[in-house]
């Protein structure tokens, strides 16, 4: 079956360090693989996603690239901020194809980051 | 209203109630889903329904009923639950196209709490 491995945390850095979360997964097929943040008392708002290998999702200063080869898909910001600190969540679409069909995503624990000013 | 939206934000209930949360999406989105976040545990997709059919229940309990009138529109009816129910209840939904990526867009969620 699908999983989807992160680091969970917390992690905590100091505000203008440099962000890495590590994400591992594994798939049966060719999956997209997604971002999503959240922050306290809200849902999961979209990061960024790649659908290919290869491809460099990004946004807000997030970036993350699709590694088919390690099978991975490592968040890393240049310089965080305090209102960055929010839980990190990982996860995959597997391209089932099945007529079509809707599938769910499949989700990493999440990772608790804090940024101290 | 934009995106996706839940109600109630909150909800307690005893074990004996019954109650319904409602999701609602104003993106024209065909596909919309259940999940269930628990603290420590990776989020649960529960149900899963396109173009308003049920395509999966990932093995749920018969107290959670999901129900779906048309493709805008997602509730999940609740009776009977246990304390181990509490958690929040996000909805999401997408726009699916078959082969290809299929981004989700998450509400708010339902923080409901069984006691």
């Amino acid at each position: 079956g699908n999983s989807v491995t992160q680091m969970e945390g917390p992690v905590t850095l100091s505000e203008e360090a440099f962000l890495t979360i590590n994400c591992t997964y594994t798939a049966t097929g060719y999956p997209s693989l997604f971002w999503y943040v959240q922050y306290p008392g809200e849902g999961l708002q979209l990061l960024l996603k790649a659908t290919k290998a290869d491809d460099k999702g990004s946004n807000k200063g997030f970036e993350a690239t699709y590694r088919k080869e390690t099978t991975s898909f490592h968040l890393e910001k240049g310089s965080v901020q305090v209102s960055d600190s929010a839980v990190y969540f990982c996860a995959l679409s597997d391209d089932h194809y099945s007529g079509g069909g809707a599938d769910g995503l499949t989700f990493g624990k999440g990772t608790h980051l804090i940024i101290q000013p | 209203e934009t995106g996706v939206t839940q109600t109630p934000r909150h909800l307690v209930m005893g074990m004996t109630n019954k109650k319904s949360l409602k999701c609602e999406q104003h993106l024209g989105h065909n596909a919309m889903y259940w999940y269930k976040q628990s603290a420590k545990k990776p989020l649960e997709l529960m149900f899963v329904y396109n173009f308003k059919e049920q395509t999966e229940n990932n093995s749920v309990p018969s107290r959670f009923s999901p129900e779906c009138p048309n493709s805008s529109h997602l509730f999940l009816h609740l009776h009977t639950l246990q304390p181990e129910d509490s958690a929040l209840y996000l909805c999401a939904s997408s726009q699916n196209r078959g082969q290809g990526l299929r981004e989700q867009y998450f509400g708010p969620g339902t923080r409901l709490t069984v006691t």
